[in-house]
């Protein structure tokens, strides 16, 4: 158990290019979650996949966001177009399926994302 | 109704204190109430959590106590340490609305003072 990770951890870029994030979960783990996290806030929820469906998204979710998991296991968050307001910090993080109830999800350290 | 609300902002306690936390919500699709700490550069780590059919969990010097019918819980840390500085977010996760994405608090910054 390696624990959640994600790549890159920093990323600065300029205003209207488009960035992709990477995050590995925890393996056997089916369900994966994205996060947005900026400074002095709780993280806010953006969207969440069991094995490769993407069941939910957020409202935060716009349509210049867009995040895949082909293959049930890794995914990516690809931004375009960025702009200044998508600085934060985003954070991935994964949970297992089995069993009845809620099941605890585990956080990567995130990519922080500053935008030019 | 998603919110949760957490208090205080920020918290100082001497060292081998008690530290507590507080949080707050109106949703009755909660129905798992976790606790994570933070620090600085770092992802959120899992503490301890919840459900609403126990009122008190302990782990280690951690504990949540959970008052359902004032749609309350908190988390006490025994004995704070100076390496307890970090921030904390307690969450709350509506399954019985069928999601199972996590509502956070606007975190707590804790320091001890050694």
């Amino acid at each position: 158990d390696t624990g959640v990770s994600q790549d890159p951890r920093h990323k600065i870029t300029k205003r209207g290019q488009n960035v992709t994030f990477r995050c590995d979960p925890i393996s056997e783990h089916n369900r994966l979650y994205w996060y947005r996290q900026t400074l002095g806030q709780g993280p806010e929820f953006l969207t969440y996949f069991q094995n490769e469906a993407q069941l939910e998204k957020s409202r935060l979710l716009s349509d210049r966001f867009s995040a895949e998991r082909p293959k049930g296991s890794f995914s990516t968050l690809e931004i375009q177009r960025t702009e200044q307001g998508d600085s934060a910090m985003y954070l991935c993080a994964s949970s297992p399926l089995f069993g009845q109830g809620n099941q605890p999800q585990h956080f990567g350290d995130g990519t922080r994302l500053s935008i030019l | 109704q998603q919110q949760v609300k957490q208090s205080p902002q920020s918290l100082i306690v001497q060292k081998g204190g008690i530290s507590i936390i507080n949080c707050a919500y109106e949703n009755t699709a909660f129905d798992y109430f976790p606790w994570y700490q933070q620090f600085p550069g770092k992802g959120p780590a899992l503490l301890i959590a919840i459900r609403p059919d126990v009122s008190e969990k302990k782990e280690g010097r951690f504990t949540i106590s959970f008052n359902k019918s004032a749609k309350q819980f908190s988390l006490h840390i025994m004995d704070s340490q100076p390496g307890d500085s970090a921030t904390y977010f307690c969450a709350a996760q509506p399954t019985t609305s069928g999601t199972y994405k996590y509502i956070f608090g606007t975190g707590t910054r804790l320091k001890v003072l050694a």
